[in-house]
């Protein structure tokens, strides 16, 4: 079974800073999708970064950039140029795929606040 | 584009009542997934749908069942409610539900058991 781990419950950073969250996984599979999900108070899931497995360059999507470093089986999430609105949880997620049945295996998260 | 919509988005019931919850994916898209996060456990899967089809479910007892009809929105229904069943019931959509797709999320509905 796949397993994702999120090691910091909570992060505190100045507006303007960047941040590093911390997503490390573990699978058997060869073929696997990693994402990021930011979910604000309001309770909804926003997509925010995808990484293949086969994708030779590390993804990035604005501000958001994400070091994957697949030997040591970690997908970091970078945020740029922090935002009073970064302020959220963050997942880190992986898609799950047997004999065509999906899902995906989240993190536990981590609560990022962005002091102003 | 529209994006995954779910009705209603809070709901409060008392034990022993059961729930419908309606999730209507983006456009175009197959695959219907349902999640259940509560603080103490997580996001954790609930099941996936796919034409009709339920492809695969997660390990939770057979008072959480779910359909999908054939214009791809689908329904999750939750019998003989206990207090524990008090979570936030987040849908997700993809086109088909490949390993290298994404999965796009509705705004959740927050259920409240008494």
């Amino acid at each position: 079974a796949q397993k994702i781990t999120q090691t910091q419950p909570g992060m505190f950073v100045q507006e303007k800073e960047a941040v590093t969250l911390d997503c490390t996984y573990d699978t058997s599979d060869p073929s696997y999708g990693l994402f990021w999900y930011k979910q604000p108070s309001s309770g909804e899931m926003i997509f925010l970064i995808y990484q293949g497995s086969y994708d030779q360059q590390n993804a990035t999507e604005g501000r958001y950039s994400l070091n994957f470093q697949k030997a040591r089986k970690s997908a970091n999430l970078v945020i740029s140029a922090s935002q009073l609105g970064d302020s959220a949880m963050y997942f880190c997620a992986m898609r799950e795929v047997i004999q065509g049945a999906q899902k995906l295996v989240f993190g536990q998260g981590t609560r990022l606040t962005i002091n102003p | 584009k529209a994006g995954v919509t779910q009705t209603p988005r809070y709901l409060i019931k008392t034990r022993g009542q059961q729930v419908t919850l309606s999730c209507s994916p983006i456009s175009g898209h197959r695959s219907v997934s349902w999640y259940q996060q509560t603080p103490g456990q997580g996001l954790q899967f609930l099941f996936e749908y796919f034409s009709e089809t339920q492809r695969n479910k997660g390990n939770f007892p057979g008072r959480f069942s779910g359909r999908q009809f054939s214009n791809s929105r689908s329904e999750m229904n939750v019998s003989t409610l206990e207090l524990g069943d008090s979570a936030l019931y987040l849908c997700a959509s993809s086109l088909s539900g490949t390993q290298q797709e994404t999965q796009y999320f509705g705004p959740g509905t927050r259920l409240l058991v008494l």
